[in-house]
């Protein structure tokens, strides 16, 4: 199983420059999101959904639009990337809690440097 | 919304027990304990989880209070491949961010 798959792994923008950050999930999972992490630091959610068409903001949503046409996708887009979206950014995905253990799955993560 | 609380940092030698506390003293009846590990450079991966009972797995073993305020995962015998970062959350079965939010856990150090 694939399990979730990021791409890309490495990512150099210069500032102003847009993006998107893919992310798949083979697993039927309903629940999707999106961290970031800056060093030495932990996890913050920028947006997750909970299904198919329903997306909403995490705790670090500015700078950042999701959208989740399909259950197996959900793409994170930089609008306009400025240095302060320098990070490493992980998908992840899990089945309802309750259902199975509800377990987060992360992906193997993507960094981005925005120069 | 349930937050948890965890120490920046903890040191254990090699083959000893390791406990690493979580307090959660909001937590509502619905929400399940779960610890994650970040090892360096990696994406954090699941290790146990609870909801009212103490739970072991191949992993960890994870002890919950009984009035579930707190929690603590044990891990028998520290290896040095167990030196990571240590995430408690915790996830309730209502759609909501809160369950899915990360504090900045506990670097767990491995001495050998």
């Amino acid at each position: 199983n694939a399990g979730v798959t990021q791409t890309p792994k490495f990512q150099v923008l210069k500032t102003g420059q847009s993006m998107t950050l893919q992310c798949a999930q083979d697993m039927n999972h309903e629940y999707m999101s999106w961290y970031r992490q800056d060093p030495g630091m932990g996890l913050r959610l920028i947006h997750y959904s909970v299904g198919a068409g329903i997306t909403d903001q995490g705790e670090v949503p500015n700078g950042y639009n999701v959208s989740r046409s399909t259950t197996e996708d959900f793409p994170l887009r930089l609008l306009s990337a400025a240095p302060s979206q320098t990070s490493v950014y992980f998908c992840a995905s899990s089945a309802k809690q309750g259902v199975n253990t509800g377990e987060l799955f992360f992906g193997e993560g993507s960094r981005l440097t925005v120069l | 919304d349930a937050k948890t609380t965890q120490p920046n940092s903890m040191e254990s030698n090699e083959e000893e027990p390791v406990h690493l506390p979580c307090n959660h003293s909001t937590i509502s009846g619905t929400d399940y304990i779960h610890w994650y590990r970040q090892l360096p450079s990696q994406g954090p991966e699941y290790v146990i989880h609870g909801l009212t009972s103490n739970v072991n797995n191949r992993m960890a073993s994870l002890a919950i209070a009984e009035d579930r305020k707190s929690s603590t995962l044990i891990l028998h015998r520290a290896t040095l491949r167990d030196a990571a970062v240590y995430y408690c959350i915790l996830r309730g079965s209502a759609g909501s961010a809160r369950q899915l939010t990360f504090g900045s856990g506990t670097q767990l150090t491995v001495l050998p």
